[in-house]
């Protein structure tokens, strides 16, 4: 079964740094999709980015930027200019070709400091 | 506005009752899923849906019993509720186009508390 393992319960960032969340996942597959999720106190899960294996290039949104390591299985979410409105848990995300199942990791909570 | 939308936002209820959660989807998604949010925030996929068809159904109590009436609802009915089922439900829906797929539009979450 596909695993996806956050190493970092928590973590903090002062405000208007650069902050790197870590995600690692197992799988045999070559077809894939990765995801980074947020979920403020309001408790609603929002999409952050979204990566597809077969792309080399890493995908940005914004402040948020992905370093994707596909032979290594690394998939780490860097969060550029943190803002108070960034803290959240950070769940990452895998999702195998052809399925449509999304496996979590355990999350990340991010503290943004003033 | 479009949206996956689950009802009710909270749920207060005693051991041994029998409760229900509604979502809907106006995106015109073909799958939608229950997860299960733990104490720890941990999420587990509990069902999916494609088109009123069951596709997924993990290592779930029988007491857990869902219904599709049609692609845009699946509900969520939880007989003889125990201490152990308060957690946080997310509905969630997804699609996938031109062999491409986007992820879950989540609903806002339903928080059940058995007492």
């Amino acid at each position: 079964a596909q695993t996806v393992t956050q190493s970092q319960p928590e973590m903090s960032v002062q405000e208007a740094e650069t902050v790197t969340l870590s995600c690692t996942y197992d799988t045999s597959e070559s077809d894939y999709y990765l995801f980074w999720y947020k979920q403020p106190p309001s408790r609603q899960m929002i999409l952050v980015i979204r990566q597809e294996a077969y792309k080399q290039q890493n995908a940005t949104e914004n402040r948020f930027s992905v370093n994707f390591q596909k032979a290594a299985k690394s998939f780490s979410l860097k969060i550029s200019d943190s803002q108070l409105g960034d803290a959240a848990m950070y769940f990452c995300a895998y999702n195998e070709g052809g399925s449509e199942k999304l496996v979590f990791g355990k999350g990340t909570k991010l503290t943004v400091n003033p | 506005d479009t949206a996956v939308s689950q009802t009710p936002k909270y749920l207060v209820t005693q051991m041994g009752n029998d409760k229900s959660i509604k979502c809907e989807q106006n995106l015109g998604h073909d799958t939608m899923y229950w997860y299960k949010q733990d104490s720890k925030k941990f999420l587990k996929i509990m069902f999916s849906y494609n088109n009123k068809e069951l596709i997924i159904n993990e290592t779930v109590p029988n007491r857990f019993s869902p219904k599709s009436p049609d692609k845009a609802h699946l509900n969520l009915h939880i007989n003889s509720l125990e201490l152990g089922d308060s957690a946080v439900y997310f509905c969630a829906s997804s699609q996938a186009a031109g062999g491409v797929w986007y992820g879950y539009t989540f609903g806002s979450g339903t928080r059940l508390t058995v007492v």
